[in-house]
């Protein structure tokens, strides 16, 4: 079964300082993508960035990067210089790659807050 | 931008009445969703919809749930009898290609009083 952990429920972060929000992840298929997707007060589900498990290199998205540790079963976000605008809710996400159309399931998040 | 439409934004209804969630997916994706949010918590997946049939459903989605593709444009989640713990945020989701993301809509906050 998937399984997304995400250990850090609150995080602050001083703006234009960079951040790390955690992730570590449960699967036992071979191929799978890993997702980050923002959601602020407003409500909506914001795609962020996407990870596929062979990908050799790190995905990045302007200030966001995945630090990707397949040993480790670890997709952290990096956010770099943090803006007021970061504030919301991150979410990691997984979809399995045994179907064109497998879900994609959720982590519990982490609120993030960006402090002038 | 394309983007995944969802209305209504907001839905009061009375317990045990039926409600239809409405949702237009992006022209060219081929693979639709339904998840609920209940207030500050985690994003559950109910549905996915494919080729004009459910492929997967989780076991939130019982008999009270169903889901529909009337018309080739329009994804519907309707629920027949709605109970109080039914109130949460019901979002739309479609995708083309993983690597673009699953593309969410905004959401309709149901609230069953």
């Amino acid at each position: 079964a998937q399984k997304i952990t995400q250990t850090q429920p609150g995080m602050f972060v001083q703006e234009k300082e960079a951040v790390t929000l955690d992730c570590t992840y449960d699967t036992s298929d071979p191929s799978y993508g890993l997702f980050w997707y923002k959601q602020p007060s407003s409500g909506e589900m914001i795609f962020l960035i996407y990870q596929g498990s062979y990908d050799q290199q790190n995905a990045t998205e302007g200030r966001y990067s995945l630090n990707f540790q397949k040993a480790r079963k670890s997709a952290n976000l990096v956010i770099s210089a943090s803006q007021l605008g970061d504030s919301a809710m991150y979410f990691c996400a997984m979809s399995n790659m045994k179907t064109s159309y497998d879900k994609v399931i959720f982590g519990p998040g982490t609120s993030l807050s960006v402090i002038p | 931008e394309p983007e995944v439409t969802q209305t209504p934004s907001h839905q009061v209804t009375q317990m045990g009445q039926e409600v239809i969630l409405r949702c237009v997916p992006i022209s060219n994706h081929l693979y639709f969703y339904w998840y609920r949010q209940i207030l500050g918590q985690k994003v559950e997946f109910l549905v996915s919809f494919y080729n004009n049939e459910i492929s997967e459903k989780s076991e939130i989605f019982d008999d009270q749930f169903s889901v529909e593709r009337p018309d080739g444009s329009n994804f519907t989640l309707k629920i027949r009898s709605t109970k109080l713990e039914d109130s949460a945020m019901y979002f739309c989701a479609s995708i083309l290609d993983r690597s673009y993301g699953y593309t969410f809509g905004s959401g309709t906050r149901l609230t069953v009083v």
